[in-house]
């Protein structure tokens, strides 16, 4: 079945940018929307945005101006980028998969990000 | 901005039935999914599209959607069903997660 693994720094600078890649295993990057998805540690989750794998995106308005999220079909990863980051980003970052009126079936483990001088 | 609304925490006696709500305006209108997050775990997806199941989840678990309300249940509670759940729902061709609800089992 399809696995989903993000990697990228556990610890970033307070005012840096935070890059994250999703790697899609076991299945195709085709056809589905990209997503990811945060958890301030004790908190609920928060939906950062998504990528669809022809290239379109859509954000959560509140992270809009410092979000982008991209896809590399050829290597069946898709990527996060936030810049400006502030000790309020620091969570734990998920990457799943979805659909428009579709549930989130499949979810990677979760990578937590710190922010932090 | 489409809101969810959860209760922060339920209760129920081992072997009874929980049932979580989640209020949105008109959320009968649209397909509510349901994630189980226990500590230290990724969420997973226990109901989708209101009612259906994924294979592996246990017949206890049910949802239903009406009006302003939509709700998860869980029959016979045992003790592995103690965790966080959350509600979801696309809105506008945006997610949107309830602040999740903390099931305990007494």
């Amino acid at each position: 079945q399809v696995h989903l693994q993000e990697s990228g720094p556990g610890l970033v600078k307070p005012s840096e940018t935070l890059s994250l890649t999703c790697t899609v295993s076991a299945g195709s990057i085709s056809s589905y929307y990209w997503t990811w998805i945060r958890q301030p540690p004790g908190k609920g989750l928060e939906w950062i945005g998504y990528v669809y794998y022809g290239g379109s995106t859509n954000y959560n308005p509140s992270l809009k101006n410092r979000v982008t999220i991209s896809v590399d079909t050829s290597r069946s990863q898709f990527s996060l980028k936030m810049t400006s980051v502030t000790a309020a980003d620091t969570a734990i970052y998920y990457c799943a998969r979805g659909f428009p009126n579709v549930a989130f079936d499949f979810w990677g483990q979760g990578t937590l990000v710190s922010v932090s001088s | 901005s489409y809101e969810l609304t959860q209760p922060l925490s339920v209760s129920v006696a081992l072997g009874q039935t929980a049932t979580i709500t989640c209020g949105g305006d008109n959320i009968g209108n649209k397909n509510v999914h349901w994630y189980q997050q226990k500590p230290g775990q990724a969420p997973v997806l226990v109901i989708y599209g209101n009612n259906d199941r994924p294979s592996k989840i246990p017949e206890r678990f049910s949802g239903s959607n009406s009006g302003n309300t939509a709700t998860l249940t869980i029959g016979r509670a045992q003790d592995v069903d103690e965790a966080d759940y959350f509600c979801q729902v696309w809105d506008s061709r945006s997610v949107v997660f309830g602040g999740g609800t903390k099931l305990t089992v007494l």
